[in-house]
């Protein structure tokens, strides 16, 4: 059974980098799309970006100039670094596995704020 | 960037109603959409992919219908672990991969 687990600091001050990453067991770290996804409070879900293990990574275009998406395959884990982050950063954070996400992490909400 | 939009953003119903939800994309993108279930506190879950194909372990009251720019997500008799929240997930062509606003199904 794929199981994501995810890890990371839950409190910023703006201006800091958020910092991610997602733990992946259970099946094949090779071949699958791995992917970041958000939520602010009580709104819908954004799409941050995705990587694959041999390719290059893709963001969304209203976070690419702040966003870094990378992989350790030998570790199977993903991690995101989101910079100079604002309270409209606020959000919980999920990793999810694929283009159809059928494996997802738990979540993990990050808070900015002074 | 594809944009999707859902209506209605929120429909309330009854145990054993049928509850049919539309997603619609601002371009073609055949039968690359996907349905996610999101219950409050929980990560969403996977119903359905390429439209049509039921996720593993999905009951059937579940379906999928549409390509290219109009899509349906059909509940054909409501459980009481239904009341969630809907959205449809364009995963066509190039990023960005972009969710719809949501669909909440709530108790009428």
């Amino acid at each position: 059974q794929v199981q994501l687990q995810q890890w990371g600091a839950g409190l910023l001050k703006p201006s800091e980098t958020l910092s991610l990453t997602c733990g992946v067991s259970g099946g094949s770290f090779i071949g699958y799309y791995w992917t970041w996804i958000r939520q602010p409070p009580g709104k819908g879900l954004e799409w941050i970006g995705e990587v694959v293990h041999s390719g290059s990574p893709n963001y969304s275009p209203s976070l690419r100039s702040r966003v870094t998406i990378s992989v350790d395959t030998s570790s199977y884990q993903f991690s995101l670094k989101l910079k100079s982050v604002s309270a409209a950063d606020t959000a919980v954070y999920y990793c999810a596995r694929g283009r159809y996400f059928e494996y997802w992490g738990p979540g993990s909400l990050v808070t900015v704020s002074s | 960037d594809i944009q999707m939009t859902q209506s209605p953003s929120s429909v309330s119903a009854s145990i054993g109603d049928r509850v049919t939800i539309t997603c619609r994309a601002s371009e073609d993108i055949s039968d690359w959409l996907g349905w996610y279930q999101q219950r409050p506190g929980e990560a969403p879950k996977l119903l359905i992919h390429y439209a049509s194909a039921l996720n593993t372990g999905v009951p059937s009251r579940f379906s999928g219908g549409g390509s290219g720019t109009h899509f349906t997500l059909t509940i054909s008799s409501l459980h009481p672990e239904d009341f969630a929240t809907y959205y449809c997930h364009q995963a066509s062509g190039f990023p960005p991969f972009t969710f719809g606003p949501g669909t909440k199904v709530d108790v009428k």
